[in-house]
């Protein structure tokens, strides 16, 4: 059964510090996507990175960078000196190749970060 | 470019009735995917919908029901509906028919049920 587990329910970290936020998946394919997701107060999910089975570069883009290995079925996320606009709820979420699939998205309950000055 | 649009935004409804939401893809996206959000149970997805098609599927009682009309807008019916029903819906639109793709999601809808 596919599975996403963010063992971090909240964070809080003050301005400038790095924060890293921990994704642990669960699925019998081998081809499949993983994407990390923020949703301010506003209530809608933001799209943040994503990566496919095929592809454990790690890379940083800005601020943010990841970490995939697919050995521990481990994504995790880490923002760079932090910013008080990042608090948010942080979302990482699966989705499997098969078409019986869709464009199905599997998430994790998600991890609150709040970042203070 | 105008993103997903959900309407309402806010609703508050009586157990035992039904309500309607509605959600408008970005213009040229196909697919429209539901999810509903809760404290308890996070966030769940409830089905999905492609050029007028169900393609999927979530683990959710047949009183949640969707429909996709021909400009790719989508509806999604709660009859019959329970406290627990009460939670944030949220629409997203895709413009590819396989996984991988960016999802882009609506701001949702608030759904209190008293």
């Amino acid at each position: 059964a596919q599975k996403v587990t963010q063992a971090q329910t909240e964070i809080s970290v003050v301005e400038k510090e790095d924060v890293t936020l921990d994704c642990v998946y669960e699925t019998r394919d081998t081809t499949y996507y993983l994407f990390w997701y923020k949703q301010p107060p506003s209530g809608e999910l933001v799209f943040l990175i994503r990566r496919n089975s095929f592809d454990e570069q790690n890379e940083i883009s800005g601020r943010y960078s990841w970490n995939f290995q697919k050995s521990t079925s481990s994504f995790n996320f880490t923002i760079t000196a932090s910013q008080v606009v990042d608090s948010a709820v942080y979302f990482c979420a699966l989705s499997e190749a098969r078409i019986q699939a869709g464009t199905a998205l599997i998430f994790g309950k998600g991890t609150t970060l709040s970042v203070s000055s | 470019k105008a993103g997903v649009t959900q309407t309402p935004r806010y609703l508050i409804k009586t157990r035992g009735q039904q309500v309607t939401l509605s959600c408008s893809p970005i213009s040229g996206h196909r697919s429209v995917s539901w999810y509903q959000q809760t404290p308890g149970q996070g966030l769940q997805f409830l089905f999905e919908y492609f050029s007028e098609t169900q393609r999927n599927k979530g683990n959710f009682p047949g009183r949640f029901s969707g429909r996709q009309f021909s400009n790719s807008r989508s509806e999604m019916n709660v009859s019959t509906l329970e406290l627990g029903d009460s939670a944030l819906y949220l629409c997203a639109s895709e413009a590819g028919a396989r996984s991988g793709t960016e999802a882009f999601f609506g701001q949702g809808t608030r759904l209190t049920v008293v």
